[in-house]
């Protein structure tokens, strides 16, 4: 059972618009919340994390959101440029049980953005 | 910056053979982790380690073992290749209290 997960395989933006991932979690658990930015045949690069007691975390063009009660947060990207174009990758982590804090990740959103 | 580098970064392997995947970090991580990605199924965790001669399973962990003599030095090892085991391979390692940083991957081509 998928305990992150990302609903949409795929996002077309244009480009100087906002692109926003959605991702969704069940384990209540999680505490720690990541966005990461994979391109092809490179490891993926962290981008951006928020902690469950905060609901927004804002770095440049990248903002997390983060709804507890809805299990659900988002990565908002604005403006889209052509250098976005990547997978990104929703993971979660919760340090409880035996977990030692590994992540656990969602499948991935493909989003391309076009000039 | 933080390095987490893996041995290489593309392989071409027979089935059968015994095939090793090696991970280095320099930032004196707790934490270790083996993922495999492949398309449409995300990033998966093979096995992970929290300290030193230390692993726990993760979600894929059948037809692998790991071993981690130093504290800075995660190996994935596979028993005996198979071709379901083509795959882009991914070492991270962190904190407890931070994100994990990937190494650059390693693409396996099992034939």
């Amino acid at each position: 059972d998928q305990q992150v997960k990302q609903n949409s395989p795929s996002l077309s933006v244009q480009e100087g618009r906002i692109s926003i991932l959605n991702c969704d979690y069940t384990n209540s658990m999680f505490d720690y919340f990541l966005w990461y930015k994979k391109y092809p045949a490179e490891g993926p690069t962290f981008l951006i994390s928020i902690s469950s007691i905060k609901d927004k975390n804002e770095d440049g063009r990248f903002t997390v959101f983060l709804n507890k009660s809805a299990k659900h947060l988002s990565l908002h990207i604005v403006p889209s440029q052509p250098g976005d174009s990547a997978v990104y990758f929703c993971a979660a982590k919760g340090f409880y049980g035996g977990s030692q804090g590994n992540l656990i990740f969602g499948k991935g959103t493909k989003l391309s953005v076009k000039p | 910056d933080v390095k987490v580098t893996q041995s290489s970064r593309y392989l071409v392997k027979r089935t059968g053979e015994k095939v090793f995947l090696e991970c280095v970090q320099d930032m004196d991580h707790e934490n270790m982790f083996w993922y495999r990605q492949d398309p449409g199924l995300g990033l998966r965790l093979i096995y992970f380690s929290y300290d030193v001669k230390m692993k726990e399973k993760g979600d894929i962990p059948e037809g692998y073992s790991v071993s981690r003599e130093k504290k800075e030095r995660f190996s994935l090892i596979l028993e005996s290749a198979s071709t379901n085991q083509t795959s882009m391979y991914l070492c991270a390692s962190s904190s407890r209290r931070t994100e994990a940083f990937f190494g650059q991957g390693t693409r396996l081509t099992v034939v």
